[in-house]
């Protein structure tokens, strides 16, 4: 256990259906990032908050998606209008800073849509 | 365009054995190197970071080095035991923007009786 953890773990959805997603960092971190992890693939960067500000977002995280960090604890990832492909693991993760200092993963929220 | 590449894509071995994983990576410029091991169905656990001036890290049976000069990485596994068995992922701090981790495909590795 990192101590960073997510909710859910599954999610099944059909598709259409909107989801979201919660992550709670570990309490002293500023930094939360998200991630999406499809089978057999590394992850991929989503997008990152540095406190309540999301500072940046990746090309892959598209309209349907909305990131929020409204306290600078805990965050949302809300995917409106699910699609099939959008099926994957989003791992979120979070750390004291940026450069050297480790990144904490939690373990994960796993999206199915139907 | 930031790479990060690994070999084998998969591998089995004898427990008790020795192993050795390769990563090599055209992210530039970066600022750090890790290895993270992540076993099926959870989130990646890190085993070591090593910055570009470092050239070997250890962690227990997990030791890395990294040759920043040609861009390559591995990951060496001692006496290898059967909770091993997981996907080993290479990852590397862009430093471009924001720090973002820039994640390798993974080798699987399963550890056999």
């Amino acid at each position: 256990d990192t101590g960073v953890s997510q909710d859910p773990r599954h999610k099944i959805t059909k598709r259409g259906q909107n989801v979201t997603f919660r992550c709670d960092p570990i309490s002293e971190h500023n930094r939360l990032y998200w991630y999406r992890q499809t089978l057999g693939q590394g992850p991929e960067f989503l997008t990152y908050f540095q406190n309540e500000a999301q500072l940046e977002k990746s090309r892959l995280l598209s309209d349907r998606f909305s990131a929020e960090r409204p306290k600078g604890s805990f965050s949302t990832l809300e995917i409106q209008r699910t699609e099939q492909g959008d099926s994957a693991m989003y791992l979120c993760a979070s750390s004291k800073g940026q450069g050297d200092y480790e990144q904490y993963f939690g373990p994960g929220t796993r999206l199915t849509v139907t | 365009k930031n790479q990060v590449e690994q070999s084998p894509q998969s591998l089995i071995i004898l427990e008790g054995k020795n192993c050795t994983l390769q990563c090599n990576y055209t992210v530039s410029p970066f600022s750090n190197l890790r290895w993270y091991k992540q076993d099926t169905g959870r989130g990646p656990v890190s085993l070591t970071i090593m910055t570009f001036s470092e050239n070997t890290k250890s962690n227990g049976r997990y030791t890395a080095t990294l040759d920043a000069d040609t861009k390559q990485s591995s990951l060496h596994i001692t006496a290898s035991q059967l909770s091993d068995s997981a996907s080993y992922i290479c990852v590397v701090t862009f430093t471009g923007g924001g720090n973002k981790l820039t994640f390798g495909t993974g080798t699987q590795l399963k550890v056999e009786l």
